[in-house]
């Protein structure tokens, strides 16, 4: 069974760029959620859905951020237009049965804006 | 302050046993986990324990819940080389069911 994986696994933009991560997540799996470790902070929830609707979407940061996930299979991350504050490594997890159950995480996509 | 506090590094020696410490600020934590990260990887999902559990082991896993002091510890015996990675532990609580995460203890193992 293939693990959840996102592409690209890294990204240098400049500021007012414009960046989208995608995220495939495990098949079979309705909830997508997207995390964000900023470099030695804690991993912050950014939101979650399930299938094709956003269950919860409060810890995104602003509305530069937009996230989509069409079809209810793969989601997309888009930020626009990216700020020196949006460098990171962005998490995409799944689980098949909900947020207590085990999140499987891909490897993520490190973001670095100059 | 953060919600889920760790400290970010640890060294130990091969063979000596590591425990990885861990506060929490909210005490309708349900469920509580430690997610192993290896150099590369993304998160794997170590253990887990209920709120209503003081202890859980697992081979060379142990795993202390002092709900009292909201501080959750996993203490790994014999660690190993293989053991180094970054330890996340997280909590889910009452009220959102989104898992809340610390920022890590980087584990260095040296011989």
């Amino acid at each position: 069974e293939a693990g959840v994986t996102q592409f690209p696994s890294h990204s240098v933009i400049e500021k007012g760029q414009t960046v989208t991560l995608r995220c495939d997540p495990i098949s079979g799996h309705d909830n997508l959620y997207w995390y964000r470790r900023v470099m030695g902070k804690e991993i912050k929830f950014l939101l979650h859905f399930v299938k094709e609707s956003k269950q919860d979407e409060s810890g995104m940061p602003n509305n530069r951020f937009l996230a989509e996930r069409t079809g209810g299979t793969y989601s997309t991350l888009k930020v626009q237009p990216a700020e020196l504050e949006d460098s990171g490594v962005y998490f995409c997890a799944s689980s098949r049965q909900g947020p207590t159950g085990e999140l499987f995480f891909g490897e993520g996509s490190r973001l670095t804006v100059l | 302050g953060e919600d889920v506090e760790q400290s970010l590094f640890l060294s130990v020696r091969e063979g000596d046993s590591s425990v990885i410490n861990c506060t929490y600020t909210d005490s309708s934590s349900t469920y509580l986990y430690w997610y192993k990260q290896e150099p590369g990887a993304g998160l794997q999902l170590l253990t887990y324990i209920f709120s209503n559990m003081d202890m859980k082991q697992d081979q060379r896993l142990t795993v202390l819940l002092n709900k009292k002091d909201k501080h959750l510890s996993l203490r790994i015996a014999d660690t190993q080389t293989g053991d180094s990675a970054i330890y996340f532990c997280a909590e889910i609580t009452g009220g959102s069911y989104i898992p809340t995460f610390g920022r890590g203890t980087s584990l260095i193992v040296h011989p």
